[in-house]
Formats: structure tokens, sequence, C-alpha cells
């Protein structure tokens, strides 16, 4: 099988940065996509091909890519991004099409 | 705006199948740009995808799940279903369908129905 391997939890305080991030053996070939859920929610769509935002998304989120390890950046971290962010991606061999990182549960101090 | 839209029993017994279909609306599930998929997340837990298909009824399953899965999709209706044999309380979840935009069962998921739970229990 094919993991991605995200950080469980992720703490900062309102205003400061929040990095999480996702490693995956095959993201180096593969693009990797970002989503948001609040509790009780489906996921949203944050980030798409490792770094574009689509709209309506704040520019606070961003998105980067280095070998094996995507990052989502978080900017001025706000209280109402307190929520459980999983990167998706796929294997290189097109065995495994949709594979979801483990989920990181940012708290917002 | 596109809108999917799960329905299904909310309660099936071990040993059985779930059944469950997924209604789109405000668009065609007959366009070429698109594959549907499934989606599932058991409590307190983790997303997992199911499987994904395209109009033309072409499917990738996750391949943990294959042995149990059917997928297909109805353009005449613009549905798409699941079947998951042989369920046990391992595959209580909630279970989302969604729209895949890629190519070949790959993709990003932008669009995302509100999900149902599924209990399996006796």
């Amino acid at each position: 099988s094919y993991e991605l391997t995200q950080p469980p939890s992720v703490s900062v305080s309102p205003g400061q940065t929040a990095r999480i991030t996702c490693s995956g053996n095959a993201l180096p070939k593969q693009y990797a996509y970002w989503y948001q859920q609040k509790p009780g929610q489906a996921p949203v769509l944050l980030m798409y091909k490792d770094s574009e935002r689509p709209s309506g998304i704040p520019e606070r989120f961003s998105g980067s890519s280095s070998g094996t390890t995507v990052t989502l950046t978080i900017s001025g971290v706000q209280a109402e991004d307190e929520a459980d962010y999983y990167c998706q991606s796929a294997d290189s061999s097109g065995t495994y099409k949709v594979v979801f990182g483990g989920g990181t549960k940012l708290t917002v101090l | 705006q596109l809108q999917l839209q799960e329905s299904g029993p909310g309660l099936v017994k071990p040993s059985e199948t779930l059944s469950l279909t997924c209604t789109v609306s405000g668009g065609s599930i007959s366009s070429s740009s698109y594959y549907w998929g499934w989606i599932r997340q058991p409590p307190g837990k983790g997303l997992e995808w199911i499987g994904s298909i395209y109009y033309s009824g072409s499917t990738y399953y996750n391949p943990s799940l294959k042995s149990r899965v059917t997928i297909s999709v109805d353009t005449s209706k613009n549905q798409f279903s699941l079947k998951l044999t042989s369920v046990t309380a391992a595959d209580t979840a909630v279970y989302y369908c969604a729209r895949l935009d890629g190519g070949y069962g790959s993709g990003t998921l932008p669009r995302w129905g509100q999900g149902t739970l599924v209990t399996v229990s006796s």
C-alpha cells in the first residue's frame, strides 16, 4: 500500500504561522492536494496541484513542495482555522488513485 | 452550482450489503472532464478513498476494498451508486460522494456531498 504521513497535531497561537507537512515517496512525481475539515462538515479543498489556491480560499493559506514532502502553511492563524487538515495524492504506479494522509489536528491556542 | 447528495439506509446488519446512491444536480454526470468518487470516514478517524467511476462506467477501486466494492453509474438519472458487501462494524462510517477533477481516476476533489452516516449493527 501507499502512505502519506502527516503529524497528528500542530498547535499555534493566533497570529502565528502554522506549517503542516505531508510526506510520501511518490510526491516528487504526483501532485498533492489539501483539505480542511471542521467537525460535522465535509472536507473543503484548500490547495490543488501542490500550491494552487481555489477561488474563495484566503491568501493566508499557501502550499509548497520539496522532494518527498509537501507543506501547507497558514500565515496569521485565526481561531476559525482550528480544524483537521488532510493531504491527498496518488501513488506512482497507478494502483492507488486517491490516497489521504492520516490528518493533522490544528489547535489554535 | 453543482451539488451532490448521498442517500440510502443509515443502518445495515453485519454480513449484509451496504447500498448508497449519490444524486448530482446543477451539472451533468456525463461530463468528460470528471470522475465521481466515494470516500468514507469512520467516526473520529481519517478519510479513506473507496473508488471512482467515469460516466462511461470505467472504475478504479481501493485495492484494500476491491473484493467487496462495486460502483455503478446511471447517466439517465444523473446518479452513481456504491455497493459494499459483507459489511462488518469496521465499515461503520460517514460515506461521502464527491466529484473528482483529473484524469484516469486521480486528481482533486473540489465538490463533496454532505455525507451520510451508515452504521453496521444487528
